[in-house]
């Protein structure tokens, strides 16, 4: 069976401080990998989304950035953090575009 | 125009009512539906998919597809207080890979 892995479950950061969140999926190949973000509230903002390894599309202009390295291994990253990155970052993959997205247990983020 | 629009305020239904919920897509050319339910502080996780028009019942729930005019509901039968929480809309366009979501529609169960 397929499972996906998110952590860290919490992150408190300064505002300008680095980030690197990290999403691995397990028993399956070339899946769509998505990264969404939660403000407090709100609904799910699509980030970022990769068709497979180096392929990425970003949804959002902002100083955030995401890296496939590996067919399972999709990660979120900035340099500078603001007050504006806190939120609920959920990571998600499906195995076609039609077909039904998984979620991670996601990453709670607080910039301070 | 919102890709994806869930309008209601929050939804308060007592125990054993029926719940329905709306959802309105802007792409014409949208291909799968989904419906997702998110506790408070956790994932969301899926409740339906449905690609044709017409209805879709899984146990309590029915999910109802109308694309001529673009929208996708979700009614949950014998409502439960299990059942609160917030329901979120999900589509897929035509020739992409992108899934967006509406802002969700929170539901309160009342024993």
């Amino acid at each position: 069976s397929q499972t996906i892995h998110q952590w860290p479950a919490t992150l408190v950061q300064p505002v300008g401080s680095p980030l690197s969140l990290e999403c691995t999926v397990e028993g399956t190949s070339n899946p769509n990998l998505y990264w969404y973000r939660q403000a407090a509230g709100r609904g799910l903002q699509l980030l970022f989304y990769s068709v497979g390894i180096g392929q990425i599309s970003s949804e959002v202009p902002q100083n955030l950035s995401a890296s496939r390295p590996q067919d399972r291994q999709f990660i979120l990253s900035s340099k500078k953090l603001l007050l504006s990155d806190s939120g609920f970052y959920l990571c998600a993959w499906r195995i076609h575009k039609n077909t039904e997205a998984f979620f991670g247990q996601g990453t709670r983020l607080t910039v301070v | 125009q919102k890709e994806v629009e869930q309008n209601s305020g929050p939804l308060s239904v007592p125990e054993g009512a029926i719940a329905s919920l709306n959802c309105t897509y802007s792409d014409r050319v949208s291909q799968s539906f989904f419906w997702y339910r998110q506790y408070s502080g956790k994932s969301p996780e899926l409740i339906m998919s449905i690609y044709s028009n017409g209805d879709k019942e899984d146990g309590r729930f029915t999910a109802q597809l109308n694309k001529a005019s673009q929208y996708v509901s979700l009614l949950i039968r014998d409502s439960q207080p299990s059942d609160s929480a917030t329901y979120l809309c999900a589509v897929t366009s035509y020739g992409n890979n992108r899934l967006a979501f509406g802002k969700g529609n929170q539901v309160v169960v009342i024993p």
